[in-house]
């Protein structure tokens, strides 16, 4: 069972535009919920992370959006760069384990 | 400050035989160290965790397995390799509610 929900799978936006990728769980547990950008052939690299109790986080152009109720969080990029295409992962930590979502591929057209 | 290897890079072994993938890390002591699989386009899935030396957690019944033999050192290992086993190998840490992950290893079984 996939405990974090990740969409869109991929996605292609204009230079300038907004990305936006969308992340759903269940486990009220998770007590903290990072976003990890991949460029091929790389490890993971943490982007931005936010604890529950926050509902926004914002770290130059890269934004995290945080419902609690709706158990959902999303991550915004923008003014989004050709420099940004790479794959995002939302994950979502407890205890010891991380559960990650599946990924979105990102494209930014110059 | 906190840094993660991980080796080889990359890796073309027959089906058959033995895999021997090590991970350090340095600048902490008694990390929590995890191996992750990533296949082409896919997303995370989490292979072993370790809180201690000795200590493994096995989170999907295969043809691998881990070892601990030192505080910052993880091991990932097969007798016998599959065809299956081909991905991308992902070591990380856990420091609080986040990861940082190695460069990984490509590995190609042929």
């Amino acid at each position: 069972q996939q405990q974090v929900k990740q969409s869109p799978q991929s996605l292609i936006v204009q230079k300038g535009g907004i990305s936006i990728i969308n992340c759903a769980y269940e486990n009220t547990a998770f007590d903290y919920f990072p976003w990890y950008q991949q460029f091929p052939g790389k490890g993971p690299a943490l982007l931005i992370a936010i604890r529950p109790d926050v509902s926004e986080k914002k770290e130059g152009r890269f934004t995290i959006s945080f419902n609690k109720s709706a158990k959902q969080f999303s991550l915004h990029i923008m003014d989004s760069q050709p420099g940004d295409s790479a794959t995002y992962f939302c994950a979502a930590h407890t205890g010891n384990q991380f559960y990650f979502g599946t990924g979105t591929s990102l494209t930014v057209i110059p | 400050s906190q840094t993660i290897h991980q080796w080889p890079a990359t890796l073309v072994q027959p089906v058959g035989s033995p895999l021997s993938l090590e991970c350090t890390v340095e600048g902490t002591s008694n990390p929590n160290l995890y191996w992750y699989r990533q296949a082409a386009g896919r997303g995370l899935q989490l292979l072993f965790y370790s809180v201690g030396i000795g200590q493994i957690s096995s989170e999907v019944p295969q043809n691998l397995s881990a070892s601990r033999p030192q505080d910052r050192q993880f091991i990932l290992s097969s007798k016998k390799l599959l065809l299956s086993d081909s991905g991308f190998y992902l070591c990380a840490w856990r420091h609080g509610g986040r990861h940082t992950f190695g460069s990984g290893t490509r590995l190609t079984v042929v």
